[in-house]
């Protein structure tokens, strides 16, 4: 079975352009979240989605958002960039929703690691 | 809010011997899950182990178990002989058991001595 799938790995932006990020969970998977990694900050909590719909989110501006397809394959948008969002975007999907995640833990993807100049 | 502490920034050990790391956490809930990822040069986080909160007696697989201290909020790490391929970033993290969402620690470096 293939594992999570993130694309592209690597990508070099501009400050002020936006960017997407694609995530192809594990086949059966509804859940996909999206952390974020940096020196700084470590990993934190950007948001969930589960059946295309988010059920929650992290403490980020609004500049990140994301969605979520009816294939649960999940994207993940950030606009107007700044060099802080700079950082490798990490994508994990599990196969259950609430309340079952112990019979399902969450699996990661290699990341996008995403430069800002 | 939750908080997950590895005290521990670095850990060296020797090829074959055994290290243990350290992570404490805070919270209010009582049922939760905790878990340590590993997370090698590669990027990719792999789950290590899994602990419930509701669950006494401490986890293992393979050569990794885990010293769970409900009352204290402490939940260890140890790997014994210890091979090339555990020199990674290790990272604590909890979970309540309703949700997905992953608190993580700030990791520790873990770093094997042939």
């Amino acid at each position: 079975k293939a594992g999570v799938t993130q694309t592209p790995r690597y990508l070099i932006k501009t400050r002020g352009q936006q960017v997407t990020l694609s995530c192809s969970p594990i086949s059966g998977h509804r859940s996909v979240s999206w952390y974020q990694q940096t020196p700084g900050q470590g990993l934190q909590f950007l948001f969930e989605y589960f059946s295309e719909t988010q059920r929650n989110k992290g403490n980020f501006p609004g500049r990140f958002s994301g969605r979520q397809f009816s294939n649960s394959r999940s994207e993940m948008n950030v606009s107007t960039l700044e060099l802080g969002d700079s950082a490798l975007y990490l994508c994990a999907s599990s196969l259950h929703g609430q309340g079952a995640s112990y019979n399902s833990p969450l699996h990661f993807g290699n990341g996008t690691r995403l430069t800002v100049t | 809010a939750q908080t997950v502490t590895q005290s521990q920034p670095e850990m060296s050990v020797q090829e074959a011997e055994t290290v243990t790391l350290s992570c404490t956490y805070d919270t209010s809930e009582s049922d939760y899950y905790l878990f340590w990822y590993k997370q090698p040069p590669s990027r990719q986080m792999i789950l290590v182990i899994r602990q419930e909160a509701y669950k006494q007696q401490n986890a293992t697989e393979n050569r990794f178990s885990v010293n769970f201290q409900k009352a204290a909020k402490s939940f260890s790490l140890k790997i014994s002989d210890s091979q090339l391929g555990d020199a990674a970033m290790y990272f604590c993290a909890y979970q309540k058991a309703a949700g997905n969402k992953l608190t993580f620690g700030g990791g520790t470096r873990v770093l094997v001595k042939p």
